[in-house]
């Protein structure tokens, strides 16, 4: 069966480091990757995809990359704030008909001031 | 506004009953999902629907029940047959097939006594 793997450890920073959180995945070859952005209590919001061939996105301080070979993205948040601090998951689709995705369980990222 | 709003935000139930579960989107989104949020762990999908009169199981459906009788409608019914209810239950949509992005309502906590 398919696994996605997010480091369970929360990643702690320092305001204006940059961040990398890793999503590695296994058994599956999956069109495109997710990344998204979860605050306690309340429904993730995405933030980006990247697709099979497409090595790298970006959108202002956030960048993905994505390596089919190595079955791993990391996801990077440059020059991080304390606003920064949530939990980070990565979802892949699981049909390449249709949106139907699965998800890691999510990594937390704290950025100190 | 648009969006997906789910009621209530906290739901308390005895052991034995059922419960539903609402989710409403004004996003005129095709599809629309249900997921179950453990703590330490990743969303796991219970069921989806790609247009209204259809809906598919997830991986974790044993114990719940949805109906789609309108595209901007997709309720969760939780029977007394599932085993570990207490959670927290997630709905989201996407525009369709293949466009990737998930627009996530804000939950909805289900304690189970």
């Amino acid at each position: 069966s398919q696994k996605i793997e997010q480091n369970s450890e929360a990643l702690n920073i320092q305001e204006g480091k940059t961040a990398t959180l890793t999503c590695n995945y296994t058994n599956y070859s999956p069109a495109y990757l997710q990344w998204y952005r979860q605050d306690p209590g309340r429904g993730p919001v995405f933030l980006l995809l990247i697709r099979e061939n497409e090595k790298e996105k970006r959108k202002e301080r956030l960048k993905v990359t994505f390596d089919t070979t190595l079955k791993q993205s990391l996801f990077h948040i440059t020059a991080s704030q304390p606003a920064d601090s949530a939990t980070y998951l990565c979802a892949l689709d699981l049909d390449r008909y249709f949106n139907k995705f699965y998800f890691g369980s999510g990594t937390k990222l704290n950025v100190k001031p | 506004d648009g969006g997906i709003t789910q009621s209530p935000k906290y739901l308390f139930r005895k052991e034995g009953q059922n419960v539903t579960l609402s989710c409403e989107q004004n996003l005129n989104h095709d599809a629309m999902y249900w997921y179950r949020q453990d703590p330490g762990q990743g969303l796991r999908l219970i069921y989806y629907s790609q247009i209204v009169n259809d809906f598919q199981k997830g991986d974790i459906a044993e114990g719940y029940s949805v109906s789609r009788e309108k595209k901007e409608s997709f309720p969760l019914t939780v029977t007394s047959a599932q085993k570990n209810p207490t959670a927290f239950y997630l709905c989201a949509s996407s525009p369709g097939t293949r466009s990737g992005e998930q627009y996530f309502g804000p939950g909805t906590r289900l304690t189970v006594t």
